[in-house]
């Protein structure tokens, strides 16, 4: 089945570092592939923070940005600065709405991220 | 707009009770998702509704889970015989149409005791 495997956390950084938090996909009942990234702020619901549908570009989103890589099959979220208010759980996600897929979404574990002032 | 709406947020239940979950999805959303979030499994796919009708339950459980779509502004996840493995936050989501994007509730959060 499809799967999603991303950066275990707690990921620990200090405001103004880089960040990068891994995702890697397997897409096996998907032949387009469209990969995405929600976040948890805290005490607040999951919300889509960027999406990607083709292969080859980048979506960006508040600072972030990640790339869809077919040939390596991932799809990291990078951040040149973080700030204190980054702090949030990120699920990297893997979905589509090509041909029968319904487009239900199949989640990484989170990454848990906390920035220290 | 109000986003998704979950109902309760949070639901005790003893084991072998029945526990109801409501989902109200936005205004106009055609499709209509469950999932189920647990420390150890993640977030996890459930059930699909496109136009009420149902269209994907693959994730389900084959007992004592069923859901429906009666009308387009509420889904319903049942829950029969709870038994503890089944505590979890359960989230709902709709989406517009063909659009890819899924719009998450609040979430409700079951505990079986």
């Amino acid at each position: 089945g499809d799967s999603v495997t991303q950066t275990e956390g707690p990921v620990t950084v200090s405001e103004s570092e880089s960040l990068i938090i891994n995702c890697t996909y397997s897409a096996t009942s998907i032949a387009y592939p469209n990969l995405f990234w929600y976040v948890r702020y805290p005490g607040e619901g999951l919300q889509l923070l960027l999406k990607v549908i083709t292969a080859g570009q980048k979506g960006s989103s508040r600072g972030f940005e990640a790339t869809y890589n077919k040939e390596t099959t991932s799809f990291h979220l990078q951040k040149a600065s973080v700030q204190e208010s980054d702090s949030a759980v990120y699920y990297c996600a893997l979905g589509s709405l090509s041909g029968a897929n319904t487009g239900k979404l199949t989640f990484g574990h989170g990454t848990i991220l906390r920035v220290h002032p | 707009n109000a986003g998704v709406i979950q109902t309760p947020r949070h639901k005790v239940t003893g084991k072998g009770q029945e526990a109801t979950l409501w989902c109200e999805p936005i205004s106009g959303h055609s499709a209509v998702f469950w999932y189920r979030q647990t420390i150890v499994q993640g977030l996890e796919f459930l059930t699909y509704f496109r136009n009420q009708a149902p269209i994907d339950d693959s994730g389900m459980p084959k007992e004592r889970f069923s859901a429906q779509m009666p009308n387009q502004s509420h889904s319903t996840l049942k829950i029969q015989s709870t038994q503890p493995q089944d505590s979890a936050v359960y989230l709902c989501a709709s989406r517009p149409g063909h659009q890819d994007t899924q719009y998450f509730g609040p979430g409700t959060r079951l505990l079986v005791l």
